[in-house]
């Protein structure tokens, strides 16, 4: 069965650190591009950061940048997102997410959520 | 704001169709041919209905069908069942980012 599964969330103080990571399972892992999806309590989706097959090539929304770091472990069929300097505004649903096409994600995993609060 | 306009909510009665609008700019929904749309029900992941504008993944109902003109990417709902009530999402490849861009997404309410 294809499968991602994240794991790692949970409540953090504004400012601390946390690393998500994906579980991939059911399908060549290092032939995708894979991508962190977010969203925030009641509020639509957004488009995180992404990697390469090879993790030669990274891309990050700008409110993350310089604070996220995404990567991955092929060897491992495992994708994870480095988050520091975590602020409230980063309290969402963290989803990992394979990419089918450009702007397409084909499988999603259930999600972890992540809460920034003092 | 989000880069790309829905509308916040539609509505249409069991055996209806609606149609959701995506609105966007020459930059992504009227450049490119990578419009997706995604059903979300309440408290799981997104599932991808439409890609690349018009084609449905294996196992998305032929109810579901995308289209383009111009910078909006419409997703029709033909025949409209009780379980299609959910959020809907479009998302758009964009030349203005180095990610693509979703919509602020669309709530179904099936009456």
């Amino acid at each position: 069965e294809v499968q991602l599964v994240e794991s790692g969330g949970g409540l953090v103080q504004p400012g601390g650190s946390l690393r998500l990571s994906c579980a991939a399972s059911g399908f060549t892992f290092s032939s995708y591009w894979m991508s962190w999806v977010r969203q925030a309590p009641g509020k639509g989706l957004e488009w995180v950061a992404n990697i390469k097959q090879d993790g030669s090539e990274k891309y990050y929304v700008d409110s993350v940048k310089g604070r996220f770091t995404i990567s991955r472990d092929n060897a491992k069929n495992s994708l994870y997102l480095q988050m520091n300097s975590l602020r409230a505004e980063d309290t969402a649903v963290y989803y990992c997410a394979r990419d089918y096409s450009l702007a397409a994600f084909d499988i999603w995993g259930q999600g972890t959520m992540v809460t920034v609060s003092s | 704001q989000s880069a790309l306009t829905q509308p916040a909510s539609v509505s249409g009665s069991p055996g209806q169709s609606i149609t959701i609008s995506c609105t966007g700019t020459s930059s992504d929904v009227g450049g490119y041919n990578y419009v997706s749309w995604y059903q979300q029900h309440p408290g799981k992941a997104p599932k991808l209905m439409i890609y690349e504008v018009s084609n449905r993944p294996s196992g998305v109902s032929n109810r579901f069908s995308g289209s383009k003109s111009g910078n909006t990417a419409s997703l029709t709902i033909s025949g409209l069942q009780a379980e299609d009530e959910a959020d809907y999402y479009c998302s758009s490849y964009t030349s203005s980012s180095t990610l693509g861009v979703f919509g602020g997404g669309t709530k179904l309410t099936v009456l």
